[in-house]
């Protein structure tokens, strides 16, 4: 198995670009999250789907963040414009069943994003 | 307060050495607990889950204490090899998101 898939691995653009980032989650699972973490404020989870839904999109810090999941193999989260702020790691996780069940999330190799 | 909250460390420790890490959650109705360890630049990857009776799993122990809202990870003759961050993690009832803290980093050294 592949494991999470994110692309780039890295980015680094100039403040106002536009960023998209993008994940591939494991086959057959049907949670996908989007976290965000920087050395002042951890692993914070920004959003997270079930069955290509967005549940819960109270973590996105504001309306310049935007993530979708046209289909179960793929999904986006796009930074418009993008600020010095937003440099971070961005990690996408998926796993089989909902967060309280206790499922293992596998992370990807995560998206080292800076903003000049 | 905050919702998970570790000792940011670091801990440096010799090879060999026995060395604990404590986490405190405050949301009395968590009921899911976890160790993820996460190495230098790479993702954060599930230890071990805590159960209430304690568990092993070779030379890493975890317990829980839900009177005191805290857990322990507990690791035996440590190795170079375990030099990482440990987030401790906490999941409340039904589909609420996953709580990270924001680490412990550990370094052993030979």
């Amino acid at each position: 198995d592949a494991g999470v898939i994110q692309s780039p691995r890295h980015e680094v653009t100039e403040m106002g670009q536009e960023v998209t980032l993008r994940c591939k989650p494991i086959s057959g699972h049907d949670y996908l999250f989007w976290y965000r973490q920087t050395m002042m404020r951890g692993l914070e989870l920004l959003i997270y789907f079930n069955n290509n839904v967005p549940i819960d999109d109270s973590g996105m810090p504001e309306d310049r963040f935007s993530a979708k999941m046209p289909n179960a193999s793929f999904s986006t989260l796009k930074i418009q414009p993008s600020e010095p702020r937003d440099s971070a790691v961005y990690f996408c996780a998926s796993s089989l069943g909902g967060q309280g069940s206790g499922d293992t999330q596998y992370f990807g190799p995560g998206t080292r994003l800076t903003v000049l | 307060r905050k919702e998970v909250e570790q000792d940011p460390g670091p801990f440096n420790v010799p090879e060999g050495a026995t060395v604990a890490f404590n986490c405190t959650y405050s949301n009395s109705a968590s009921q899911s607990f976890f160790w993820y360890r996460q190495d230098c630049r790479k993702e954060p990857k599930l230890l071990m889950s805590v159960y209430s009776s304690g568990n092993e799993d070779g030379r890493f122990t975890a317990q829980l204490n839900r009177a005191s809202q805290y857990i322990s990870l507990l690791i035996r003759d440590s190795k170079l090899s375990d030099s990482a961050t440990y987030l401790c993690v906490v999941s409340n009832s039904g589909n609420t998101p996953l709580v990270f803290g924001k680490g412990t980093r550990l370094s052993v050294i030979a």
